[in-house]
């Protein structure tokens, strides 16, 4: 079974600054997809960025960027000059790619970002 | 816009009752997913369906149940509440093929008294 670990419960930056949180997954798999989601305080669930597996490109979504090292199992999200608005909990995801696997997502324990003013 | 939307927003009962939370999606998914989000947790799988008539069940399955009866809904029916099933319930929907990127509904709070 796949398992995704988010070991750094909480990390602060401050504002303008960047930041970049961890993610490292175990998977037998070598076709896979990886997401991360932000929480805010309002609960909703927003995926922020996506990587499919078989792509060596980094995926960037604006401030947001992932440094994808497949061979190290790992999935950081790094964001570049940090606002107030990126408080939130970030949840780091795990979705198989094989063909007729079912679609469901493992989620890491999530880490909770706050941004100092 | 489609939206995929949960009602009701919070919710408070009494163990022993049976409680329905329910989930409408205007994307036209064919998958959709309930997961339940306890501190400590992250995010996890309840039950799951491909489609209509499909159900499967995830890693806390244990107490609740779902049923398809159009693309559109997955009710969650809890049968007998526990104050163990005090959570955020999260309702999610994606399309089949590529990514499959889930796309969530606002949560519903339950607490069980």
């Amino acid at each position: 079974a796949q398992t995704v670990t988010q070991s750094q419960p909480e990390m602060s930056v401050q504002e303008a600054e960047t930041v970049t949180l961890s993610c490292t997954y175990d998977t037998s798999e070598s076709d896979y997809y990886l997401f991360w989601y932000k929480q805010p305080p309002s609960r909703q669930m927003i995926l922020v960025i996506r990587q499919e597996a078989y792509k060596q490109q980094n995926a960037t979504e604006n401030r947001f960027s992932v440094n994808f090292q497949k061979a190290a199992k790992s999935f950081s999200l790094k964001i570049s000059d940090s606002q107030l608005g990126d408080a939130a909990m970030y949840f780091c995801a795990y979705r198989s790619g094989l063909t007729g696997a079912n679609s469901k997502l493992t989620f890491g324990k999530g880490i909770t970002l706050s941004v100092r003013p | 816009d489609a939206e995929i939307t949960q009602s009701p927003r919070h919710k408070i009962t009494e163990t022993g009752r049976q409680v329905t939370l329910a989930c409408h999606q205007t994307w036209n998914h064919n998958n959709m997913f309930w997961y339940r989000q306890d501190l400590g947790h992250g995010l996890r799988l309840i039950h799951y369906s491909y489609g209509v008539q499909d159900t499967n069940k995830g890693e806390v399955s244990d107490g609740y149940s779902v049923s398809r009866s159009n693309t559109e809904d997955l009710p969650l029916t809890l049968e007998s509440a526990a104050s163990s099933q005090t959570s955020v319930y999260f309702c999610a929907s994606s399309e089949s093929g590529g990514s499959e990127t889930q796309y969530f509904g606002p949560g519903t709070r339950l607490l069980v008294l």
